[in-house]
């Protein structure tokens, strides 16, 4: 079993609209979580950053952790044709020290 | 923001050749960076941790003599694919760990990658 699974995709959907991206874990000592948007040929860029449990709002992009459930999430409301991209979660411990478990990305596409 | 470039941005060489990627912290101090690999539409995987001044740590599986870490100042860590092969072609990323972050989370940049192609 991977860390981190993530639905690779495609998504596809309408400017405006509510993106739901999300990932499983199976590590409970992951106590960090992070987000990172990755254009085509480019390198990731961080997004959102999660400690622990719970919700965190930025701008358009909303981040969710429920620990119980090891499951993350990230929404994007009113999305834009610039969100399209690839979204990558991201999660590490304090015991794991550097390293980051990566998802596998999930490609977006909102179409104008 | 802090700035992590990696240079070059793309590279086209022959079967047997040896290549050089550069990553640097352009605005900030970097005791730790990371290489990573990313193949089509799949995951960034950890290849090895770079800590300036020490032997690069590398994942289970990647091969040391052929994937060559140096990490010789606090800004510059670099990655050589020696005797490349048409299966190496990829895109390699670094990213950097801020000397002051605290936490392993946002004190980690990405650098924009390098793409190799292997001919």
């Amino acid at each position: 079993q991977k860390e981190v699974e993530q639905d690779p995709g495609p998504l596809s959907v309408p400017e405006g609209a509510i993106v739901s991206l999300n990932c499983t874990y199976s590590n409970s000592a992951f106590q960090y979580f992070m987000w990172y948007r990755q254009y085509s040929r480019k390198g990731p860029e961080l997004l959102m950053y999660t400690y622990s449990s719970g919700n965190k709002e930025d701008g358009r992009f909303t981040a969710q952790v429920d620990k119980s459930s090891k499951y993350i999430s990230l929404f994007i409301r009113d999305s834009q044709p610039s969100d399209s991209a690839t979204y990558l979660c991201a999660m590490s411990s304090s015991s794991s020290g550097n390293q980051f478990y990566f998802g596998t990305g999930t490609s977006l596409t909102v179409i104008p | 923001g802090a700035v992590v470039s990696q240079h070059p941005s793309w590279v086209i060489c022959k079967s047997g050749t040896s290549v050089k990627i550069e990553c640097r912290s352009l605005d900030f101090q970097a005791t730790t960076m990371f290489w990573y690999r990313q193949f089509p539409k799949q995951s960034l995987m950890l290849m090895a941790t770079s800590n300036e001044g020490s032997k690069a740590t590398y994942e289970q599986g990647v091969e040391k003599d052929k994937f060559l870490i140096n990490h010789a100042s606090l800004t510059l860590s670099t990655l050589t694919v020696t005797s490349a092969h048409p299966e190496d072609s990829s895109f390699y990323i670094c990213s950097a760990r801020d000397l002051m972050g605290q936490g392993p989370s946002s004190e980690q940049f990405f650098g924009p990658g390098t793409r190799l192609t292997v001919l």
